[in-house]
C-alpha cells in the first residue's frame, strides 16, 4: 500500500491564482480530513468526508472547496489564492472515527 | 466546542531520563484522545490512542500516555527517553458526539533529547 499521497509537494501561486492540492489513499478509508499547518497554531480542519459524496466544513473552509466523488481521493481546491494562505497542507485518511489517521507527506504552499 | 491546550512549547530531557509531555482537553462528552508524533519536513505519524477502557494506553516507540477524567489531561511519557524521540508532538481530541473524524490538535510541544 502506498498510503496516503500527496501531489505537488511544493507550489508556488501568485495572489488570485487557482489550484488543485491532490490526496489519493488506498487503504478503503472512509474518513478523509484536509489539515494546514501553521507555526504555533497547530493543525487545523479545513474539510472532511466521511464517505464518498459526503464533504464537511471543518474549522476554517473559508476559500477552500472540497469533492468527494471517489473513496480513493479526496482533492483541495483553492479558486482565489490569497497570502494568507501559505502553509502547509495534509491530507489525512482513517479507516473509522475511532481510529488514528494516517497522514500524506503534506504539500508546501507559498502565495505570494 | 472542543479544545486541547499543550502547555508547554518545548520540553528538553536527557537521554535516558523519564519524559513527559502535557495535554489537557476540554470536550462536552467522553472524549476520544490521540497523540501524534512529527518529524521535520514530515506527515504526522500516529502514536497512541484512548477511547474507552484502561487509563494508561501504551503505544508505538515505547510510549505511554496516561487518561485522567479528573484532571482532564492526557500525558504522554516515556521512561527513557531516547535521542531519536526528538520531534515535535501533538496532542489531538475528537468529540464522539459529533460527526464524522474532527479531530482538534494542540500547537504542539518540540521534544529535545540530548546526550
Amino acid at each position: 500500500n502506498a498510503g496516503v499521497t500527496q501531489t505537488p509537494k511544493f507550489q508556488v501561486l501568485k495572489t488570485g491564482q487557482s489550484m488543485t492540492l491532490q490526496c489519493a489513499q488506498d487503504m478503503n478509508h472512509e474518513y478523509m480530513s484536509w489539515y494546514r499547518q501553521d507555526p504555533g497554531m497547530g493543525l487545523r480542519l479545513i474539510h472532511y468526508s466521511v464517505g464518498a459524496g459526503i464533504t464537511d466544513q471543518g474549522e476554517v473552509p473559508n476559500g477552500y472547496n472540497v469533492s468527494r466523488s471517489t473513496t480513493e481521493d479526496f482533492p483541495l481546491r483553492l479558486l482565489s489564492a490569497a497570502p494568507s494562505q501559505t502553509s502547509v497542507y495534509f491530507c489525512a485518511s482513517s479507516l473509522t472515527s475511532g481510529r488514528g489517521q494516517f497522514f500524506g507527506p503534506g504539500t508546501r504552499l507559498t502565495v505570494l | 466546542a472542543q479544545s486541547v491546550a499543550q502547555p508547554e512549547d518545548q520540553v528538553n530531557v536527557a537521554e535516558g531520563n523519564p519524559l513527559t509531555v502535557k495535554c489537557t482537553y476540554s470536550v462536552s462528552g467522553n472524549p476520544y484522545l490521540f497523540w501524534y508524533v512529527q518529524y521535520p519536513n514530515r506527515g504526522l505519524q500516529f502514536l497512541l490512542k484512548y477511547i474507552t477502557g484502561d487509563n494508561l494506553v501504551k503505544g508505538s516507540y515505547g510510549f505511554e500516555a496516561e487518561f485522567n477524567k479528573s484532571q482532564t489531561s492526557f500525558h504522554l511519557k516515556k521512561p527513557s527517553a531516547l535521542v531519536s524521540d526528538s520531534a515535535l508532538y501533538f496532542c489531538a481530541v475528537r468529540d464522539p458526539t459529533g460527526g464524522g473524524n474532527k479531530l482538534t490538535f494542540g500547537t504542539g510541544t518540540q521534544l529535545k533529547v540530548e546526550l
